[in-house]
Protein backbone atom coordinates (compact mmCIF):
# COMPACT_ATOMS: atom_id res chain seq x y z
CA UNK A 1 0.00 0.00 0.00
CA UNK A 2 0.78 3.90 0.03
CA UNK A 3 3.54 4.90 2.51
CA UNK A 4 3.88 8.02 4.31
CA UNK A 5 3.88 11.21 2.15
CA UNK A 6 4.81 14.55 2.10
CA UNK A 7 5.03 17.71 0.39
CA UNK A 8 7.17 19.96 -0.48
CA UNK A 9 10.08 17.75 -1.44
CA UNK A 10 12.54 20.93 -1.20
CA UNK A 11 11.47 24.19 -0.25
CA UNK A 12 13.19 27.37 -0.61
CA UNK A 13 12.19 30.67 1.44
CA UNK A 14 13.96 33.69 2.38
CA UNK A 15 14.01 34.76 6.27
CA UNK A 16 11.16 36.07 7.66
CA UNK A 17 8.44 34.16 5.49
CA UNK A 18 6.02 31.85 6.41
CA UNK A 19 6.40 28.29 5.21
CA UNK A 20 3.62 25.35 5.80
CA UNK A 21 4.60 21.08 5.33
CA UNK A 22 2.27 18.85 4.28
CA UNK A 23 2.51 15.14 5.59
CA UNK A 24 -0.30 12.39 4.27
CA UNK A 25 -0.03 9.66 6.65
CA UNK A 26 -0.42 6.02 5.96
CA UNK A 27 -4.10 5.37 5.99
CA UNK A 28 -5.68 3.56 9.01
CA UNK A 29 -2.60 5.06 10.87
CA UNK A 30 -4.12 7.10 13.67
CA UNK A 31 -0.82 8.18 15.16
CA UNK A 32 1.41 11.34 13.62
CA UNK A 33 4.79 12.20 14.13
CA UNK A 34 7.03 15.33 13.36
CA UNK A 35 10.52 15.15 13.20
CA UNK A 36 13.49 17.47 12.10
CA UNK A 37 17.01 16.50 11.21
CA UNK A 38 19.64 18.79 10.60
CA UNK A 39 22.37 18.09 8.26
CA UNK A 40 24.89 15.30 9.64
CA UNK A 41 22.28 15.11 12.64
CA UNK A 42 20.18 12.84 14.32
CA UNK A 43 16.52 12.85 14.46
CA UNK A 44 14.61 15.81 16.61
CA UNK A 45 11.03 15.43 17.91
CA UNK A 46 8.63 17.93 17.56
CA UNK A 47 5.02 16.91 17.48
CA UNK A 48 3.19 13.82 18.23
CA UNK A 49 -0.62 13.32 17.45
CA UNK A 50 -2.95 10.47 18.22
CA UNK A 51 -6.32 11.33 16.08
CA UNK A 52 -6.66 15.07 15.63
CA UNK A 53 -5.39 15.85 19.64
CA UNK A 54 -1.69 16.18 20.26
CA UNK A 55 -0.42 14.77 23.36
CA UNK A 56 2.87 16.12 23.10
CA UNK A 57 4.26 18.52 21.59
CA UNK A 58 7.23 19.60 24.06
CA UNK A 59 9.65 19.29 20.85
CA UNK A 60 8.48 22.68 19.29
CA UNK A 61 11.30 24.73 19.63
CA UNK A 62 9.85 28.15 19.86
CA UNK A 63 6.29 29.58 19.09
CA UNK A 64 7.01 30.31 15.51
CA UNK A 65 6.39 26.38 15.03
CA UNK A 66 2.83 24.71 15.00
CA UNK A 67 1.09 21.86 13.91
CA UNK A 68 -2.42 20.55 13.38
CA UNK A 69 -3.78 17.19 12.31
CA UNK A 70 -7.38 16.84 10.29
CA UNK A 71 -8.97 14.19 11.90
CA UNK A 72 -6.72 11.01 11.53
CA UNK A 73 -5.61 12.56 7.98
CA UNK A 74 -3.30 15.07 7.02
CA UNK A 75 -1.36 17.24 9.03
CA UNK A 76 0.19 20.38 8.32
CA UNK A 77 3.08 21.69 10.08
CA UNK A 78 3.88 25.56 10.03
CA UNK A 79 6.91 27.47 10.87
CA UNK A 80 6.05 31.61 11.00
CA UNK A 81 8.89 34.11 10.16
CA UNK A 82 11.75 31.43 9.50
CA UNK A 83 15.32 31.72 10.58
CA UNK A 84 18.60 30.62 8.96
CA UNK A 85 18.48 27.69 11.77
CA UNK A 86 15.04 26.30 10.54
CA UNK A 87 16.94 25.21 7.45
CA UNK A 88 16.99 20.89 8.19
CA UNK A 89 14.88 17.77 6.38
CA UNK A 90 11.51 18.01 8.60
CA UNK A 91 10.18 14.02 8.49
CA UNK A 92 6.77 12.96 9.13
CA UNK A 93 6.07 9.45 10.69
CA UNK A 94 2.72 7.45 10.87
CA UNK A 95 2.06 4.28 13.13
CA UNK A 96 -1.23 2.33 13.86
CA UNK A 97 -1.59 2.77 17.37
CA UNK A 98 -0.08 1.20 19.51
CA UNK A 99 3.01 0.07 16.38
CA UNK A 100 6.29 1.04 14.92
CA UNK A 101 6.55 4.25 13.01
CA UNK A 102 7.13 4.23 9.30
CA UNK A 103 8.27 7.65 7.96
CA UNK A 104 7.92 9.69 5.10
CA UNK A 105 10.66 10.84 2.25
CA UNK A 106 10.47 14.35 4.16
CA UNK A 107 10.40 17.85 3.38
CA UNK A 108 14.01 19.78 2.46
CA UNK A 109 13.51 23.16 4.20
CA UNK A 110 16.50 26.17 3.19
CA UNK A 111 16.02 29.33 4.84
CA UNK A 112 18.48 31.89 2.96
CA UNK B 1 24.60 13.47 28.79
CA UNK B 2 22.77 12.99 25.87
CA UNK B 3 19.59 10.71 26.53
CA UNK B 4 20.79 8.40 23.56
CA UNK B 5 24.25 7.59 22.77
CA UNK B 6 26.03 6.12 19.73
CA UNK B 7 29.58 6.07 18.15
CA UNK B 8 29.32 8.42 15.04
CA UNK B 9 31.72 6.37 13.11
CA UNK B 10 32.65 5.86 10.88
CA UNK B 11 32.81 2.00 11.31
CA UNK B 12 34.70 0.47 8.31
CA UNK B 13 33.92 -3.46 8.01
CA UNK B 14 35.11 -5.81 5.18
CA UNK B 15 32.45 -7.81 3.09
CA UNK B 16 31.03 -10.97 4.88
CA UNK B 17 32.21 -10.18 8.22
CA UNK B 18 30.31 -9.33 11.66
CA UNK B 19 29.39 -5.48 12.26
CA UNK B 20 28.58 -4.53 15.21
CA UNK B 21 26.38 -1.41 16.26
CA UNK B 22 26.04 -0.40 19.84
CA UNK B 23 23.65 2.29 21.78
CA UNK B 24 23.48 3.68 24.94
CA UNK B 25 20.38 4.96 26.47
CA UNK B 26 19.91 7.11 29.68
CA UNK B 27 15.97 7.07 30.66
CA UNK B 28 16.02 3.73 32.83
CA UNK B 29 11.96 4.20 32.00
CA UNK B 30 12.54 2.97 28.42
CA UNK B 31 10.12 0.34 26.99
CA UNK B 32 11.02 0.07 23.24
CA UNK B 33 14.42 -0.09 21.38
CA UNK B 34 14.65 0.71 17.54
CA UNK B 35 17.29 0.29 15.03
CA UNK B 36 16.57 2.54 12.00
CA UNK B 37 18.65 2.05 8.33
CA UNK B 38 19.36 5.97 6.69
CA UNK B 39 20.56 6.10 3.14
CA UNK B 40 22.41 9.12 2.29
CA UNK B 41 19.52 11.62 1.31
CA UNK B 42 17.18 9.24 2.37
CA UNK B 43 14.18 9.10 4.86
CA UNK B 44 15.05 6.42 7.96
CA UNK B 45 13.54 2.66 7.48
CA UNK B 46 13.17 0.61 10.29
CA UNK B 47 14.94 -2.46 10.71
CA UNK B 48 14.48 -4.38 14.20
CA UNK B 49 12.63 -3.46 17.13
CA UNK B 50 12.94 -4.87 20.50
CA UNK B 51 11.27 -5.14 24.22
CA UNK B 52 12.31 -7.52 25.69
CA UNK B 53 16.13 -8.52 27.20
CA UNK B 54 17.61 -10.83 25.29
CA UNK B 55 18.72 -11.35 21.74
CA UNK B 56 16.08 -11.24 18.56
CA UNK B 57 17.32 -12.04 15.14
CA UNK B 58 15.43 -11.38 11.72
CA UNK B 59 17.53 -12.71 9.13
CA UNK B 60 20.87 -11.30 9.18
CA UNK B 61 20.28 -9.07 11.69
CA UNK B 62 20.28 -9.48 15.54
CA UNK B 63 18.74 -7.25 18.24
CA UNK B 64 20.25 -7.22 21.61
CA UNK B 65 18.90 -5.23 24.81
CA UNK B 66 20.25 -5.44 28.42
CA UNK B 67 18.45 -3.28 30.09
CA UNK B 68 20.48 -3.12 33.34
CA UNK B 69 22.98 -2.01 31.91
CA UNK B 70 20.72 0.43 29.40
CA UNK B 71 22.34 -0.98 26.56
CA UNK B 72 21.36 -2.09 23.09
CA UNK B 73 23.30 -3.40 20.05
CA UNK B 74 22.94 -4.48 16.11
CA UNK B 75 24.65 -7.23 14.89
CA UNK B 76 24.62 -7.90 11.13
CA UNK B 77 26.12 -10.88 9.65
CA UNK B 78 27.78 -11.88 7.09
CA UNK B 79 28.24 -7.52 6.07
CA UNK B 80 27.12 -6.61 2.60
CA UNK B 81 28.05 -3.23 0.58
CA UNK B 82 24.36 -2.25 0.37
CA UNK B 83 24.33 -2.42 4.49
CA UNK B 84 26.52 0.63 3.94
CA UNK B 85 24.40 3.39 5.99
CA UNK B 86 24.03 5.39 9.12
CA UNK B 87 22.28 3.28 11.48
CA UNK B 88 20.11 5.04 14.18
CA UNK B 89 19.27 4.21 17.35
CA UNK B 90 15.73 5.26 18.71
CA UNK B 91 14.31 4.59 22.53
CA UNK B 92 10.86 5.30 23.35
CA UNK B 93 8.99 5.61 26.96
CA UNK B 94 5.85 4.09 25.24
CA UNK B 95 5.11 0.46 24.63
CA UNK B 96 5.39 -0.58 20.96
CA UNK B 97 6.61 3.36 19.63
CA UNK B 98 3.31 4.71 20.61
CA UNK B 99 5.21 8.16 22.09
CA UNK B 100 7.99 9.91 20.71
CA UNK B 101 11.18 8.11 19.85
CA UNK B 102 14.17 10.08 21.11
CA UNK B 103 17.17 9.50 18.69
CA UNK B 104 20.68 8.67 18.85
CA UNK B 105 23.05 10.47 16.16
CA UNK B 106 23.72 7.75 14.25
CA UNK B 107 26.71 5.76 13.23
CA UNK B 108 27.71 5.26 9.97
CA UNK B 109 28.97 2.04 8.25
CA UNK B 110 30.88 1.46 5.94
CA UNK B 111 31.16 -2.21 4.01
CA UNK B 112 34.35 -2.49 1.88
CA UNK B 113 34.13 -4.96 -0.77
Amino acid sequence: GAGVSQSPSNKVTEKGKDVELRCDPISGHTALYWYRQRLGQGLEFLIYFQGNSAPDKSGLPSDRFSAERTGESVSTLTIQRTQQEDSAVYLCASSRYPDTQYFGPGTRLTVL
Amino acid sequence: QKEVEQNSGPLSVPEGAIASLNCTYSDRGSQSFFWYRQYSGKSPELIMFIYSNGDKEDGRFTAQLNKASQYVSLLIRDSQPSDSATYLCAVSRGMSGAQKLVFGQGTRLTINP
